[in-house]
């Protein structure tokens, strides 16, 4: 059966602390791998990585993808208490989540 | 700009009783649309995807079903709820299958 896997599940920082959430997945027929941030209620869309190797960024945070080995990091540099939430990596062509990282920064 | 709405924001429903969640896009045309549930600490479980009217795809076998009306609405309905079905549920737009999904508010589900 197809599956994604998050690591850790859960996580708490200090601020200013640099994290690195693992998202890894066995699929039959990966398209993409999505990285989404939800704090309340829905979640909200940050990277999508079709390409091994290649570095997407927005800010403070950063995602790559390796195809060889399946598996996916989202890096948050910096970390403030605004970064605190669930954060699911998502793999194509089924949609199919992991069960998610909460991640907590405390001040 | 694309929207998504979903309503209500919370129910409270009592075991065997029926279900009826209503997801609307505007802003966009034949869009693919998406339910999914979410338990208390876990990840999202895909329930239902639509790629157009009258097309549903269910992903896990269930007491819910779905239906697209319309292009841009998408029903989530249950002719009788049970415990297990609580939980919190998003519907999703995207652009096709290899674009990321855009998510509605939400809708908090309890069965008592």
């Amino acid at each position: 059966e197809d599956k994604v896997v998050q690591s850790p599940l859960s996580l708490v920082v200090h601020e200013g602390d640099t994290v690195t959430l693992n998202c890894s997945y066995e699929v039959t027929n990966f398209r993409s791998l999505l990285w989404y941030k939800q704090e309340k209620k829905a979640p909200t869309f940050l990277f999508m990585l079709t390409s091994s190797g290649i570095e997407k960024k927005s800010g403070r945070l950063s995602s790559i993808l390796d195809k060889k080995e399946l598996s996916s990091i989202l890096n948050i540099t910096a970390t403030q208490t605004g970064d605190s939430a669930i954060y699911l990596c998502a793999v194509e062509e089924d949609m199919r989540f992991g069960a998610g990282t909460r991640l907590t920064v405390k001040p | 700009s694309q929207t998504i709405h979903q309503w209500p924001a919370t129910l409270v429903q009592p075991v065997g009783s029926p279900l009826s969640l209503e997801c609307t896009v505007e802003g966009t045309s034949n869009p693919n649309l998406y339910w999914y549930r979410q338990a208390a600490g876990r990840g999202l479980q895909l329930l239902f995807y639509s790629i157009g009217i009258g097309q549903i795809s269910s992903e896990v076998p269930q007491n819910l079903s779905a239906s697209r009306p319309q292009d841009r609405q998408f029903i989530l309905s249950s002719k009788k709820l049970l415990l297990s079905d609580s939980g919190f549920y998003l519907c999703a737009w995207s652009r096709d299958r290899v674009h990321e999904q855009y998510f509605g508010p939400g809708t908090r589900l309890t069965v008592t």
